[in-house]
């Protein structure tokens, strides 16, 4: 039972456009997420966060939402450049410091 | 600030044999996580220790095993190996506390023949 789920596995975009990546989650005990970004054979690097009392979160060109009721978040990228390509995680915060994952969404930014 | 460190960076090992991954964190953290990467399980939770304790277990076999020393540096043991062991292992390090980020390894490639 996947309790973190990026529905999308691909997402193509042009460059200078926005990218918009989801993740939905299902265990209501999650109270902070993360977003991660990963190139093939290196571990992913962290992009940004938020905790579940808040609804946004803005670091640059990045910025996650986060939508409690619905059990949503989102990662948005502006303007999106092609060193954006790379595959994106979101991750669940759960016990200690386990961090539950989605899928991932494969982003690729044409220029 | 040196990152996190993960050695060796690949591995060939025969199935039936066992190995031993190590994770040297990032100075001052005191939690360490192993996670595996497949390309048909994504990426999954082994294990978090923290103060030489583990502190939580996903759900994987008990050949699969680690520790933690007094400096927080982290191994895992695979006992055993089979060919579905083979997969990227990461290891991440945290300070303890309320939403902290995990900060990630490069990673060991282990290939199971």
């Amino acid at each position: 039972d996947q309790q973190v789920k990026q529905n999308s596995p691909s997402l193509s975009v042009q460059e200078g456009r926005i990218s918009i990546l989801n993740c939905d989650y299902t265990n209501s005990m999650f109270d902070y997420f993360l977003w991660y970004k990963k190139y093939p054979a290196e571990g992913p690097t962290f992009l940004i966060s938020i905790s579940s009392i808040k609804d946004k979160n803005e670091d640059g060109r990045f910025t996650v939402f986060l939508n409690k009721s619905a059990k949503h978040l989102s990662l948005h990228i502006v303007p999106s450049q092609p060193g954006d390509s790379a595959v994106y995680f979101c991750a669940a915060h759960g016990a200690g410091n386990m961090l539950t994952f989605g899928g991932g969404t494969r982003l690729m930014v044409k220029p | 600030k040196a990152g996190v460190t993960q050695t060796p960076r690949y591995l060939i090992k025969t199935r039936g044999q066992q190995v031993t991954l190590s994770c040297s964190p990032i100075s001052g953290h005191r939690s360490v996580s192993w996670y595996q990467q497949t390309p048909g399980q994504g990426l999954q939770f082994l294990f978090e220790y923290f103060s030489e304790t583990q502190r939580n277990k996903g759900n994987f076999p008990g050949r699969f095993s680690g520790r933690q020393f007094s400096n927080s540096r982290s191994e895992m043991n695979v006992s055993t190996l089979e060919l579905g062991d083979s997969a990227l292992y990461l290891c991440a390090s945290s300070l303890v506390g309320l939403n902290t980020e995990a900060f990630f390894g490069q990673g060991t490639r282990l290939t199971v023949v």
